[in-house]
């Protein structure tokens, strides 16, 4: 399976701290995407990294991305109440397969 | 989740009963997903389809059949449910199967 995997699987931390969370995958990719998901929803968009990008940014987050070590981390800087979900990687790979692998998730709790 | 809804949002149906669950878009996206959401697998691919007609299996299709009939409707069919495809089942929608997707807000099946 390409399926990613997070790290950690979950994490509490207080609000205005800073939240790290981990992927990695097993094969080439062509990106890989970011989703947050709050209890009972489906998945929201957040940010892509393409595989000849290392680093990119939309307002409070900062992806990275290493190819070599085929791992992408998410940070979230000074955290909210509001970003307790959970948060999963997905990779588009260069097989031509048109669909995404997701990973397990990490479930980031942010404490008032 | 604007432009795609998913019905029902939850039933509870029996063993070996047939049940169908519909996933409608207003987007007028080509790729349609179905995935299966349970606790430590995170989100995996059961069908998808890149057109009228065109549907593809992913890596759990055992057990489901997908038809698609029309652009915006793309329907997930468990032809005699089992107690193991008790799960959340999420609907997404892509312009262009590798970019970022769209999810509906799930739907909830329960096999007693």
């Amino acid at each position: 399976s390409q399926q990613g995997e997070e790290d950690p699987q979950a994490l509490s931390i207080q609000e205005g701290e800073n939240a790290t969370m981990n992927c990695s995958y097993k094969t080439s990719i062509n990106n890989l995407q970011w989703y947050r998901q709050n209890s009972g929803r489906g998945l929201v968009h957040l940010i892509l990294i393409r595989s000849n990008e290392r680093e990119k940014h939309s307002g409070r987050l900062r992806v990275t991305l290493d190819t070599s070590k085929k791992s992408s981390s998410l940070l979230i800087t000074a955290s909210r109440a509001a970003d307790t979900a959970s948060y999963f990687c997905a990779t588009s790979d260069q097989t031509g397969a048109n669909n995404l692998f997701f990973g397990t998730g990490t479930r980031l709790t942010v404490i008032p | 989740d604007a432009g795609i809804t998913q019905s029902p949002r939850h039933k509870v149906t029996e063993t070996g009963t047939p049940v169908t669950l519909r996933c409608h878009q207003t987007e007028n996206h080509r790729y349609m997903y179905w995935y299966r959401q349970d606790p430590g697998h995170g989100l995996r691919l059961i069908h998808y389809s890149y057109g009228v007609k065109d549907t593809d299996k992913g890596e759990v299709s055992d057990g489901y059949s997908v038809s698609r009939s029309k652009t915006e409707d793309f329907l997930l069919t468990l032809e005699s449910a089992t107690s193991s495809q008790t799960s959340v089942y999420f609907c997404a929608i892509s312009s262009d199967g590798t970019f970022g997707y769209t999810f509906g807000s799930g739907t909830r099946l329960t096999v007693v």
